[in-house]
């Protein structure tokens, strides 16, 4: 089976523009997280979505958004970029039958460089 | 809230050696997971191991095994054999029983040396 698949892997964008990336989870898994990973912060929940609703949210600002498709992959919107947006953001896939805690398993990566 | 402590940011260990990585955690729940990723300098996160809290038994893949104290609220890793490849961070994570959210430690950066 394939693994987990993030596009694209390096981004360089200015501050007040918008950015999404993607990502493609393993075939058959419905469930997809998303992570902020930071020096500062270390790794930071931001959202998951299973059958193509948010089901769990992390604390970030309404600037960080996502949404999943029919399909579960899922893409991730980061509107007016800050400074600080500058991360490694880490996509992770999982089964997501029911209530059970299915173990995640990550993609790549995509590194977000904001100037 | 859940917490997940890794109170060694850096060990160093020989090749062929043994090395055990700390991990403690703090929950209020009975019904939760856990969990060991090592990430190399490619950064892809890499599952090593998974801990039911309701299974006694310690968990073992092949060279990597744990220390699961419940009662404690204590996860350690033990990488026996160690190979340059184990050099990486490690990652101690919890998830509840009924959640999606992983919660991470800060990493433990494993070197290891001939």
């Amino acid at each position: 089976k394939a693994g987990v698949t993030q596009t694209p892997r390096y981004l360089i964008k200015t501050r007040g523009q918008q950015v999404t990336l993607s990502c493609s989870p393993i075939s058959g898994h419905r469930s997809v997280s998303w992570y902020q990973q930071t020096p500062g912060q270390g790794l930071q929940f931001l959202f998951e979505y299973f059958s193509e609703t948010q089901r769990n949210k992390g604390n970030f600002p309404g600037r960080f958004s996502g949404r999943q498709f029919s399909n579960s992959r899922s893409e991730m919107n980061v509107s007016t970029l800050e400074l600080g947006d500058s991360a490694l953001y880490l996509c992770a896939s999982s089964i997501g039958q029911g209530a059970i805690a299915d173990t995640q398993y990550f993609g790549p990566g995509t590194r977000l460089t904001v100037l | 809230a859940q917490t997940v402590t890794q109170s060694q940011p850096e060990m160093s260990v020989q090749e062929a050696e043994t090395v055990t990585l700390s991990c403690t955690y703090d929950t209020s729940e009975s019904d939760y997971y856990l969990f060991w990723y090592k990430q190399p300098p490619s950064r892809q996160m890499i599952l090593v191991i998974r801990q039911e809290a309701y299974k006694q038994q310690n968990a073992t893949e092949n060279r990597f095994s744990v220390n699961f104290q419940k009662a404690a609220k204590s996860f350690s890793l033990k990488i026996s054999d160690s190979q340059l490849g184990d050099a990486a961070m490690y990652f101690c994570a919890y998830i509840s029983g009924t959640a999606s959210k992983l919660t991470f430690g800060t990493g433990t950066r494993l070197q290891v040396t001939l």
